[in-house]
């Protein structure tokens, strides 16, 4: 069965250092995602993306962070300067074409940033 | 906004009774709700979904869930429990406004299952 793939499982980074956090979305699906949870709280969306844009962001996702398919398969997360209250699991997700509120979204497993 | 409650934040019930987990949404318009699972240093797992069809959803390892509009809630039940659904369950609604189909999750419910 398909299933969206992250990388690195963990990533722990200096406070004021850019990360990238990667994915790899299920190949035949064009809507992308990424989501964050903080330690203890609730999984929240950061910003989706759709024909090599971004659809919609929450205010959590300020200028600090960005989003690119560098290529056919990859879909990345850059934060440019972590603070120590970026330290979450962050999820990337992928679903199908329509861009419905039907779709199923496909999450991986996550990648926890530690901000030191 | 759409809004989804989860009522309890730990759930404990022995091996082979039922399982309730109950969730309470809040929606200007018809949604899309979801129940997903996380296990232990896992990603997000889809149990099941409601999409307007018919409003008892059958998902994955016996869990189902119920519609009801009246009551604006969207509980989740198992009718015996195992010791592997010990995970943290997430009720979510789909908003579809702006055009990303963002999911809004509630704050989790941890079941423990027993001996």
């Amino acid at each position: 069965e398909p299933e969206v793939t992250q990388t690195p499982s963990h990533q722990v980074t200096q406070m004021g250092q850019e990360v990238i956090l990667r994915c790899v979305p299920i190949s035949n699906h064009l809507y992308f995602y990424w989501y964050r949870q903080i330690l203890g709280q609730k999984v929240e969306f950061l910003v989706s993306f759709y024909n090599n844009e971004i659809s919609e962001k929450s205010e959590i996702f300020d200028d600090q962070f960005s989003v690119e398919r560098p290529d056919g398969s990859n879909f990345t997360l850059k934060i440019r300067s972590t603070k120590l209250e970026d330290s979450a699991m962050y999820f990337c997700a992928s679903s199908s074409s329509t861009g419905q509120s039907t779709d199923t979204q496909y999450f991986g497993p996550g990648t926890r940033l530690t901000v030191l | 906004a759409q809004s989804v409650t989860q009522l309890d934040s730990h759930v404990s019930v022995s091996e082979g009774t039922p399982v309730l987990l109950r969730c309470n949404y809040s929606s200007s318009y018809s949604p899309s709700l979801f129940w997903y699972v996380q296990h232990p240093n896992k990603g997000l797992q889809l149990l099941l979904k409601y999409t307007s069809a018919a409003t008892l959803v059958k998902g994955i390892n016996g869990f189902e869930a119920e519609f009801k509009k009246s009551e604006t809630s969207f509980h989740l039940t198992k009718p015996s429990a195992h010791m592997s659904d010990a995970a943290e369950y997430f009720c979510v609604v789909s908003d579809l406004r702006g055009g990303g189909n963002k999911l809004t999750f509630g704050t989790g419910t941890q079941l423990k299952v027993e001996l």
